[in-house]
């Protein structure tokens, strides 16, 4: 994988219900692995910063996960909600600089 | 605290125009990145500054585009002579330690441009 990967597009499920959703990212080099929540109309905001293979990190209903052998990571949300609403965006570095790598990012959208 | 503050926060410009994008870090904070979101596209860096020093410019196209972030005042992201494909949203991020992958980044709400 040369690419950060977010699977899938976009998510539409119902308040109450759990769901997750998949990042895939350049397991050589890796150095850190980021997560941020982004709502319309503003700033994206950082959710997690991960780096240890096995972490789980965990903010609320919010958590997630990161595999740097296989390089991926979940992002688990419990119990839904409609402010939950957002395209959630993953990030990975690399130790050879100092980008982020993003990919597009997947939309969610809890109904009530 | 205020966090980070970009402006304008649209911009229009025609093709040939110079387009100035200013980002203020939070307070306290040294460090910029500026990203680019195309159409349909994903954040990408661009530039990674501290205060009088580009430290990571690989991500910048090699012609029209410079960045600065000086001692004082906020850091400038510049095009020169504009053109079509550089309608995007611009983005800038700070951080309060010396940068790397490692360390969460505080985003701006970032500057639609668009070129006539």
């Amino acid at each position: 994988i040369l690419n950060v990967e977010q699977s899938p597009q976009s998510l539409h499920v119902q308040e109450g219900d759990s769901t997750n959703f998949t990042c895939s990212f350049p397991s050589s080099n890796f150095y850190a692995l980021h997560w941020y929540r982004w709502e319309t109309a503003k700033s994206p905001e950082a959710l997690f910063v991960m780096t240890l293979n096995g972490d789980e990190k965990k903010k609320g209903r919010i958590s997630a996960t990161l595999n740097t052998k296989e390089g991926y990571s979940y992002l688990y949300i419990k119990g839904s909600q409609p402010e939950d609403s957002a395209t959630y965006l993953c990030a990975s570095g690399g130790n050879s600089g100092y980008a982020l790598n993003f990919g597009k990012g997947t939309s969610l959208l809890v109904t009530p | 605290n205020a966090g980070v503050m970009q402006n304008p926060r649209h911009l229009v410009r025609r093709r040939g125009q110079e387009a100035r994008l200013r980002c203020s870090p939070m307070k306290g904070h040294s460090h910029v990145y500026w990203y680019r979101q195309l159409p349909e596209e994903g954040l990408k860096f661009m530039v990674y500054l501290q205060k009088e020093n580009i430290i990571d410019e690989s991500g910048m196209p090699k012609e029209r585009f410079s960045a600065e972030f000086p001692k004082e005042g906020p850091s400038i992201l510049r095009i020169q002579q504009v053109v079509r494909g550089d309608s995007a949203a611009y983005f800038c991020a700070s951080c309060p330690l010396a940068g790397g992958p490692r360390n969460e980044q505080f985003f701006g709400p970032g500057t639609r441009l668009t070129v006539l």
